[in-house]
């Protein structure tokens, strides 16, 4: 059965350090978002990717936060410089398209721990 | 701003019985209604979807049920097992399909 895959699983830094994230999606799905998970809390939408354009990053700090989908494939999140409010899961899903009411698919996550 | 309230936060049942969980929300105009599982450390998984015209949809020992007019769904495990215990998450669709999510219901099986 096919998977979103992400990398790292776990993820330990320091606050000022960078960190970057990978995202693997269903082969086949255009749509791909990466997430933010606070414990306790829902996942909030970070960015959304159509293909390769960007879609929707409104609640991306964009200061800080980057994310690439440059063939329309696999992506990469990146934090530069982390913070200690950045600690939570970073989850990755992917679905055929955003233009309909397809399930979106989510990744094991990456947990990241700022220190 | 569309929102989706969860209840109980938390909530601890004995194998073998049953329990409800409670979705409210504002979202609008309203495309669909998903439950999500997300066991600890994982990502979530979906158990059930239900659009405008669904009332009741089952996965299993999973149950959803969908009052659109009252805006309010459930999630009814039956016969719970010790895997059963994870997050439960409500989601709600507008018709961009853009997602609000519910904080989740944590639920703790114990044998």
């Amino acid at each position: 059965e096919a998977e979103v895959a992400q990398s790292p699983r776990y993820k330990i830094t320091e606050k000022s350090q960078a960190v970057a994230f990978w995202c693997d999606p269903i082969s086949g799905h255009a749509t791909l978002y990466w997430y933010r998970q606070i414990l306790g809390q829902g996942p909030e939408l970070l960015v959304q990717f159509q293909d390769e354009s960007v879609v929707d990053d409104s609640q991306l700090p964009k200061d800080r936060f980057s994310a690439e989908r440059l063939k329309g494939v696999d992506s990469t999140l990146k934090i530069q410089p982390a913070e200690l409010g950045d600690s939570a899961m970073y989850l990755c899903a992917s679905s055929w398209t955003s233009n309909g009411p397809y399930e979106q698919f989510f990744g094991p996550g990456t947990r990241l721990t700022v220190l | 701003k569309n929102q989706v309230e969860q209840s109980p936060q938390s909530l601890i049942i004995l194998e073998g019985k049953n329990c409800t969980l409670q979705c409210n929300y504002t979202v609008s105009p309203f495309s669909n209604l998903r439950w999500y599982k997300q066991d600890t450390g994982r990502g979530p998984v979906s158990l059930t979807i239900m659009t405008f015209s669904e009332n009741t949809k089952s996965n299993g020992r999973y149950t959803a049920t969908l009052d659109a007019d009252t805006k309010q769904s459930s999630l009814h495990i039956t016969a719970s097992q010790l895997s059963d215990s994870a997050s439960y998450i409500c989601v709600v669709s507008d018709l961009s399909y853009k997602l609000s999510f519910g904080a989740g219901t944590t639920v703790t099986v114990r044998a």
